[in-house]
């Protein structure tokens, strides 16, 4: 157990429509970092933010965006749904800017279906 | 864009033997490198890194060896064993604190 939560585990959705992911980040951890998994891809970067601030961005499309509040926690919001965005949204936490010395936390991913 | 590349999709090991996994990278911007290892319905979890300024780090039966000047960095688990099959992301990190993914290899340990 990485001490990161995401829910839901599990989406299905249409395409157009939306959806949000929650995340809720390792205790102390300041950093909260959102990454895609689509079938055979690694792990695409989307964004980055630290203490409720963007830090970093990625790969990320427009009708995506996310948030990180106050509490530390995230939310990954998912909007115009098509069949290509169904993956496996992963959540990783960091106590801070740490990703180069691999103390990156995931959990356990929200694997999201759009029919 | 690719900037970390596996190109082995898969590997099969028999139990004790060593298993070599293998990364390229395009990004020369890259100062530390990481890999993760991913158990099926789990997050990937921190395994080894190694920072640009060494060529070789060990830990327990991991090692992971640098290449700079090929841009290519390997994983070497000795002896491999049963609870090692798992999927091993190889990824690069730049100051930017982005860490950019390989796609992965499968590695399964037979017995």
């Amino acid at each position: 157990d990485s001490g990161v939560t995401q829910t839901p585990k599990h989406l299905i959705t249409a395409t157009g429509q939306r959806v949000t992911l929650r995340c809720s980040p390792r205790s102390g951890d300041l950093s909260v970092y959102w990454y895609q998994q689509s079938l055979d891809q690694g792990l695409q970067f989307l964004i980055q933010y630290y203490n409720g601030e963007e830090r970093a961005k990625g790969n990320i499309l427009e009708r995506f965006s996310a948030q990180q509040f106050p509490d530390l926690h995230s939310e990954l919001n998912l909007s115009s749904l098509e069949l290509g965005d169904s993956a496996l949204y992963f959540c990783a936490s960091s106590p801070g800017l740490a990703g180069r010395t691999g103390e990156l936390f995931f959990g356990e991913g929200s694997r999201l279906t759009v029919l | 864009d690719q900037q970390v590349k596996q190109n082995s999709p898969s590997l099969s090991v028999q139990e004790g033997r060593i298993s070599i996994l293998n990364c390229d990278y395009t990004n020369s911007m890259f100062d530390y490198f990481l890999w993760y290892k991913k158990y099926p319905a789990e997050g990937p979890t921190f395994l080894i890194s190694i920072s640009s300024i060494k060529d070789k780090n060990e830990d327990g039966r991991f090692t992971v060896f640098l290449n700079k000047s090929a841009k290519h960095l390997s994983l070497h688990i000795v002896p491999s064993q049963p609870g090692d099959s798992a999927v091993y992301f190889c990824a690069g990190c730049s100051n930017d604190y982005k860490l950019s993914f390989g796609a992965g290899t499968t590695v399964t340990v037979r017995a």
